[in-house]
């Protein structure tokens, strides 16, 4: 059973960038037909979508976010990365990897990236 | 505002049964297919349907989905204390190119 792990910093400072890692155990990031999906939701609000990463290293992303964000893919460490530049307080979420396809059906738990100086 | 719109709440009887609507457009529900997530407040969405009508290995069959149109409905029967939690609608917009969301759904079971 494939699981996701989110790390990273738990905080990031104003106009600094944010780096996260997602961590696939028990399967193959590079296996089957799969998108590798980041999503985020700040307190108490709803999901958004930030963008994904297809095994074939082609990427997707939210416009509203397109300009800051770039998705990566290690197949050796078997991970896949976000970076989200120029971060501002709005950017205060919990942060979540998903593989996608054919629905986000599989999420890591998550990890809280407050955005403060 | 979320382009996928749905009700802010709610609320049923355990045993009863719930609807919960989302709404879109041409681009994305009429298009797409779509999925359902229910989150557990503290935890992290699980995926319930997709394809609009299937069910993960796992999910009971008191959760089942459909599409009409431009709208779709996640449909959950035999309501226990437990399905309390926020359920959120998923699909694709092919004019934005994006992962959309409906704002969620706040199930209440009384």
């Amino acid at each position: 059973q494939v699981q996701l792990q989110e790390s990273g910093p738990g905080l990031v400072k104003p106009s600094q960038t944010l780096s996260l890692t997602c961590t696939v155990s028990g399967g193959s990031i590079t296996s089957g037909n799969y998108y590798w999906s980041w999503i985020r939701q700040p307190a108490g609000k709803g999901l958004e979508w930030i963008g994904r990463i297809h095994t074939s290293g082609r990427t997707s992303y939210n416009s509203s976010l397109k300009s800051r964000v770039t998705i990566s893919v290690d197949t050796s460490k078997n991970q896949f990365s976000l970076k989200l530049i120029s971060v501002t307080a709005a950017d205060t979420a919990m942060y979540y990897c998903a593989r996608d396809h054919p629905a986000l059906e599989c999420w890591g738990q998550g990890t809280l990236v407050t955005v403060s100086s | 505002q979320s382009v996928l719109t749905q009700p802010p709440s709610v609320s049923a009887a355990p045993g009863q049964k719930v609807t919960i609507s989302c709404s879109g457009s041409s681009s994305n529900i009429g298009k797409n297919y779509v999925s359902w997530y229910q989150q557990i407040p503290g935890t992290a969405p699980k995926f319930l349907i997709y394809e609009n009508n299937k069910r993960p290995s796992g999910i009971p069959d008191r959760f089942s989905g459909s599409k009409s149109g431009t709208s779709a409905t996640l449909g959950i029967t035999g309501l226990q204390t437990g399905d309390e939690a926020d359920y959120y609608c998923g699909t694709w917009d092919s004019s934005l190119s994006v992962l959309l969301f409906g704002g969620g759904t706040k199930l209440t079971v009384l």
